[in-house]
């Protein structure tokens, strides 16, 4: 049972413009939410991240919107650049006990922003 | 360093043999994970360590995967007698915090890529 989905394979925009990457969660222990951003042969990398008490958090181009009752997350990448030409990872975590702790991803999205 | 270092970057198993990778975390941090990726899709969790201790191996295959941390010696994840299916890439992330909070998310390597042939 997948807990963290991202149902966007891929994203093709235009360099300037706005990304938008969705992500959807199932488990409402999930309290932490991350993105991350991964190129080929690399490792992911911490982009921003958003705590379950607010419903917005912003960093530089990079926005990150959480909608609890919906549990729903976005990140928004103004302006684009081809630099941010990468696979996006949602990952969650929560608290309550059990494994819950551990970050659980979701399948990403491959993004090109085309200059 | 400010970096997990991972090694080998690539290793490449007939199927039956033993397969080691290792994971040195950055200095300081208590936690230690391990990722599978299998075909680019999701990271599947493995095993995690607080310090030299399993703190959660429910991810783990129960027979042919093990793995320690060792003081003083980088992190160790073995597979005996691999097979395909075990072709990934595992990463391995380090963290201060055993639940990624503020700025305090995983750190992770840049993998081991796992072919078994």
């Amino acid at each position: 049972d997948q807990q963290v989905k991202q149902n966007s394979p891929s994203l093709s925009v235009q360099e300037g413009r706005i990304s938008i990457l969705n992500c959807d969660y199932t488990n409402s222990m999930f309290d932490y939410f991350l993105w991350y951003k991964k190129y080929p042969a690399e490792g992911p990398t911490f982009l921003i991240s958003i705590s379950s008490i607010k419903d917005k958090n912003e960093d530089g181009r990079f926005t990150v919107f959480l909608n609890k009752s919906a549990k729903h997350l976005s990140l928004h990448i103004v302006p684009s650049q081809p630099g941010d030409s990468a696979v996006y990872f949602c990952a969650a975590s929560g608290s309550g006990g059990g494994s819950n702790y551990k970050l659980t991803f979701g399948k990403g999205t491959l993004l090109t922003v085309n200059p | 360093g400010e970096e997990v270092a991972q090694t080998p970057k690539h290793l490449v198993r007939g199927e039956g043999q033993k397969a080691k990778l290792y994971c040195a975390p950055i200095k300081g941090h208590s936690y230690v994970f391990w990722y599978q990726q299998v075909l680019k899709n999701e990271f599947k969790f493995l095993i995690s360590f607080q310090n030299e201790n399993v703190f959660d191996e429910t991810g783990m295959p129960k027979e042919r995967f093990s793995a320690k941390c060792l003081p003083n010696s980088p992190c160790s994840l073995e597979i005996q007698a691999t097979k395909l299916e075990d072709s990934a890439v595992y990463f391995c992330a380090s963290s201060l915090l055993l639940a990624p909070r503020m700025v305090y998310g995983y750190t992770f390597g840049s993998g081991t890529r796992l072919t078994v042939v």
